[in-house]
């Protein structure tokens, strides 16, 4: 049984540009939501999607954007990179319909901005 | 704007020790959870607790709820070198439990 997969795993942009992060959730799994982890810090919360649909989002700026398709797995798109984008994005999948009381993290998407 | 500061940010020990970890929040947890992050994987969820001065274990690991549901404590008898990683606390709201709150995390070194 598949985790949650998420491509690339590395990946090296210039400020100014755009990038896109694909997550294919865990098997049985809905809801997917994508997180930021800087270098040495806790992962913070950028948004979730349920239902092809923004449900949640954190305090990230408009340049962060997403998508879910019907097979629930998604995209998190960034425009106009900045140096402090620098990070690893994390995806993490669950069942809405048991509260999406858990969560099953990939092992993330690490950005380099130069 | 809840703030989960956990302490100490390092540890370096050596395996068959014992080691306690720290994790404050600013206010009330709705429910706290630890998880542990190995290198190039992500976090991984230990356990959750609820209730104010509840006390888990698994394994080796002890996780305690202050009463007052504002700190929480993770105690590793005899660390071995597979507890190697980063531990996090992390604040699940309730209702939305995808949106979880994580602490600065703790980075734990076990050697031989």
């Amino acid at each position: 049984d598949a985790g949650v997969t998420q491509s690339p795993t590395h990946l090296i942009k210039t400020r100014g540009q755009q990038v896109t992060l694909r997550c294919s959730p865990k098997s049985g799994h809905d809801t997917v939501s994508w997180y930021q982890q800087a270098l040495g810090q806790g992962p913070q919360f950028i948004f979730q999607y349920y239902e092809e649909e923004e449900r949640q989002r954190g305090n990230f700026p408009d340049r962060f954007s997403g998508h879910q398709f019907p097979n629930y797995s998604s995209e998190l798109n960034v425009n106009a990179l900045l140096l402090g984008d620098s990070a690893l994005y994390l995806c993490a999948s669950s069942f809405w319909g048991s509260g999406a009381n858990v969560l099953t993290f990939g092992a993330g998407s690490r950005l380099t901005v130069l | 704007t809840q703030l989960l500061e956990q302490s100490p940010q390092f540890l370096s020990i050596q395996e068959g020790e014992n080691l306690t970890v720290y994790c404050n929040s600013s206010s009330v947890f709705s429910s706290l959870q630890w998880y542990r992050q190995e290198p190039g994987e992500g976090p991984v969820l230990l356990v959750t607790v609820v209730t104010g001065g509840e006390v888990k274990k698994l394994k080796r690991l002890t996780f305690q709820f202050g009463d007052a549901r504002k700190d929480s404590s993770l105690h590793i008898t005899a660390a071995q070198t597979g507890d190697t990683g980063l531990y996090l606390c992390a604040d699940r709201f309730t209702g939305t439990a995808s949106k979880l709150t994580f602490g600065t995390g703790t980075r734990l070194q076990v050697t031989l």
